[in-house]
């Protein structure tokens, strides 16, 4: 296991679709994040899990947003009836908890990149 | 959440030192300061953190100021692969991170 997957790479889709993405963190990380990144800016916190509970939602993430990590392993996030708006990168990121001596280091994918047309 | 000011931009000569600043003034006792960068089309990567003494690892130097009101991150020689955006996070405890817009760091070669 070499670092956190994201899958698809890169999405178009039409406005009104729904889409999802998939990702895949380091195996023995029980911590997983979404962010949200547009051109210029920082990564946006949308929420993060610990094993299989959703522990955190941010407030932009609107109710056409929904995520889930079933089994506590890989995480999917979908968009419903996407916006223009929506068009970003979507960066996964795994952790283990923060322990004495450890740095809480967040491990991110390459992202997905979202296109709406 | 604790607010960090960074400027928007630097440049540095490739081979040369780099002294990132950080202002974050409203820091509070249990916020640790944390860098990460974020180089070309990749997701960002963790670089170091500290909470009051400086700190060193391969990657670079974190210096932090007595009353904790500011930090800079040192890149001893910066290389061209060291061209990224810096980004400085207070954090506390295990909270997600919280990422402002950082600095464009350019390498000249």
């Amino acid at each position: 296991d070499t670092g956190v997957s994201q899958d698809p790479r890169h999405k178009i889709t039409k406005r009104g679709q729904n889409v999802t993405f998939r990702c895949d963190p380091i195996s023995e990380h029980n911590r997983l994040y979404w962010y949200r990144q547009t051109l210029g800016q920082g990564p946006e916190f949308l929420t993060y899990f610990q094993n299989e509970a959703q522990l955190e939602k941010s407030r932009l993430l609107s109710d056409r947003f929904s995520a889930e990590r079933p089994k506590g392993s890989f995480s999917t996030l979908e968009i419903q009836r996407t916006e223009q708006g929506d068009s970003a990168m979507y960066l996964c990121a795994s952790s283990t908890p923060l322990t004495q001596g450890d740095t809480g280091e967040l491990f991110f994918g390459e992202g997905s990149r979202l296109t709406v047309l | 959440d604790a607010k960090t000011t960074q400027p928007n931009s630097m440049e540095s000569n490739e081979e040369e030192p780099v002294h990132l600043p950080c202002n974050h003034s409203t820091i509070s006792g249990t916020d640790y300061i944390h860098w990460y960068r974020q180089l070309p089309s990749q997701g960002p990567e963790y670089v170091i953190h500290g909470l009051t003494s400086n700190v060193n690892n391969r990657m670079a130097s974190l210096a932090i100021a007595e009353d904790r009101k500011s930090s800079t991150l040192i890149l001893h020689r910066a290389t061209l692969r060291d061209a990224a955006v810096y980004y400085c996070i207070l954090r506390r405890g295990n909270t997600p991170l919280v990422f402002g817009k950082g600095t464009r760091l350019s390498v000249i070669a």
